[in-house]
């Protein structure tokens, strides 16, 4: 079954530390993974797709097969960043995409 | 102003009523969703269209009815027969429906039964 796994409800970190959000999924085949975010009062947007290797807002994450996972990560977190984050996985031609319950990531000044 | 517009930002349904949720875009994409969340729950699938005159069910589509008569416009009705509707659910839309497409989110609409 494909599913995604966001261990944690809430991360809360101080500003200038280094922040991961976990995300492990369940798929058989390549999977397709993606990582949304809402601030507050904002609506839910694209932060960044495996597919593309890019760093967006300092944010990376790598996907990594056979540990069937997909963290994110920024090295410095700062105020603006606290937001809550889904990691979304496209399930292929027989599924759709799926979302994480989501982790809530707290930056405190 | 283009994107994804989901209307009424608030509804209040009594119970054994039908209610419906519009969603509208103006993106040009042939691919709409709609989602339901839930605190602690995340983003739950109830139905999707992958083309105009076509949908399909999604995890949790009991209750729930939608139609897709035109390219740019979803609506989601709330049927009685659904046990919880109190949520927070989410229009959605992508180009087309695909893996590497970024699906393009609503405001939502809140509604509460009362």
């Amino acid at each position: 079954a494909q599913r995604v796994t966001q261990p944690e409800k809430l991360l809360s970190v101080f500003k200038g530390a280094p922040v991961e959000l976990k995300c492990n999924y369940s798929y058989s085949g390549s999977p397709e993974l993606f990582w949304y975010v809402q601030y507050s009062r904002q609506r839910l947007q694209l932060l960044l797709r495996h597919i593309s290797r890019e760093s967006i807002k300092g944010f990376t994450a790598d996907l990594n097969k056979g540990e069937t996972s997909f963290h994110l990560k920024k090295p410095f977190a700062q105020e603006e960043d606290s937001a809550m984050y889904y990691c979304a996985l496209w399930g292929g031609s027989q599924g759709n995409l799926i979302f994480g319950k989501g982790t809530k990531l707290s930056v405190k000044p | 102003d283009g994107g994804i517009t989901q209307s009424p930002k608030y509804l209040f349904r009594k119970e054994g009523q039908n209610v419906t949720l519009s969603c509208e875009q103006n993106l040009n994409h042939d691919a709409m969703y709609w989602y339901r969340q839930d605190p602690g729950q995340g983003l739950r699938l109830i139905y999707y269209s992958q083309i105009v005159n076509d949908f399909q069910k999604g995890d949790i589509a009991e209750g729930y009815s939608v139609s897709r008569e035109k390219k740019e416009s979803f609506p989601l009705t709330v049927t009685s027969a659904q046990k919880n509707p109190t949520a927070f659910y989410l229009c959605a839309s992508s180009i087309n429906w695909g893996g590497s497409t970024e699906a393009f989110f609503g405001q939502g609409t809140r509604l509460t039964v009362v």
